[in-house]
C-alpha cells in the first residue's frame, strides 16, 4: 500500500539558512500534518492543512511557513534557520471523516532529518 | 483536547501480556481515545482507537472505562519488536503527543 513519502530524507543546512521539506500524502488523502520531534523529546505538532486551507496551527515558529497545494502534497518552509531547529521532521496525512466527530487515523511518513550547524 | 497522563517506563516480558494504562480524567464526550507508538525514530504508527466500548484489533485490545476518564492498552503476547514508545492521545481532530510510556518487552 502506498504510504506517505517525505523528502529529503537527510538535509544538513547552515545557521540562518533556509529549507523546504516536502511531504505526498497517501491518494487522496485531503489533509496533511506537520511535527516536529527535537532529540529525546516526543513530537510536537506543528500545523495542518485541510482541503489547501490551514485547518490548525500549533507551536510553529514565525520563522516557519506552509501551505498544501492543489495536488495536496505540502511544503514546509524554514527560514533563519537556528541551531534548535534540528530535528526530525514528521508529515502525518489522513482523511477526514464525513461526519463531524468521526475518527481520522493519521499516517505518518519516514520522516526528515533535519541537521543546523 | 484533554491532557493524559502515563507512566514514563515500564517492563514487559517476551510472552506476556502488556497492560499499559492512561488517565484521561477530563475527556470530553466527543474525544476519541487513540494510541500510537513510535519506535526507535520511525514515524509514529497507529494501533487502535476507541470512543466508548472496548476494541480489538489484529495488534492490540483498547480497554476504556465506563466513565471513559482512563484506557488501557493491551497487548496480548508482547514480542521484542514491541519495545517502544506508546503514545495514549485524546483528540477529536488534530494530536496533541504526551510524555508517553516507553515499553521495553524483555526476552
Amino acid at each position: 500500500a502506498a504510504g506517505v513519502i517525505q523528502s529529503p530524507r537527510h538535509l544538513i543546512k547552515e545557521k540562518r539558512e533556509t529549507a523546504t521539506l516536502k511531504c505526498y500524502p497517501i491518494p487522496r488523502h485531503d489533509t496533511v500534518y506537520w511535527y516536529q520531534q527535537g532529540p529525546g523529546q516526543d513530537p510536537q505538532f506543528l500545523i495542518s492543512f485541510y482541503e489547501k486551507m490551514q485547518s490548525d496551527k500549533g507551536s510553529i515558529p514565525d520563522r516557519f511557513s506552509a501551505q498544501q497545494f492543489s495536488d495536496y502534497h505540502s511544503e514546509l518552509n524554514m527560514s533563519s534557520l537556528e541551531l534548535g531547529d534540528s530535528a526530525l521532521y514528521f508529515c502525518a496525512s489522513s482523511s477526514l471523516g464525513v461526519i463531524a466527530d468521526s475518527y481520522n487515523e493519521q499516517f505518518f511518513g519516514p520522516g526528515t532529518r533535519l541537521t543546523v550547524l | 483536547d484533554a491532557k493524559t497522563t502515563q507512566p514514563p517506563s515500564m517492563d514487559c516480558a517476551e510472552g506476556r501480556a502488556a497492560n499499559l494504562p492512561c488517565n484521561h480524567s477530563t475527556i470530553s464526550g466527543n474525544e476519541y481515545v487513540y494510541w500510537y507508538r513510535q519506535i526507535h525514530s520511525q514515524g509514529p504508527q497507529y494501533i487502535i482507537h476507541g470512543l466508548k466500548n472496548n476494541e480489538t484489533n489484529e495488534m492490540a485490545s483498547l480497554i476504556i472505562t465506563e466513565d471513559r476518564k482512563s484506557s488501557t492498552l493491551i497487548l496480548p503476547h508482547a514480542t521484542l519488536r514491541d519495545t517502544a514508545v506508546y503514545y495514549c492521545i485524546v483528540r477529536v481532530y488534530d494530536m496533541r503527543f504526551g510524555a508517553g510510556t516507553r515499553l521495553t518487552v524483555k526476552p
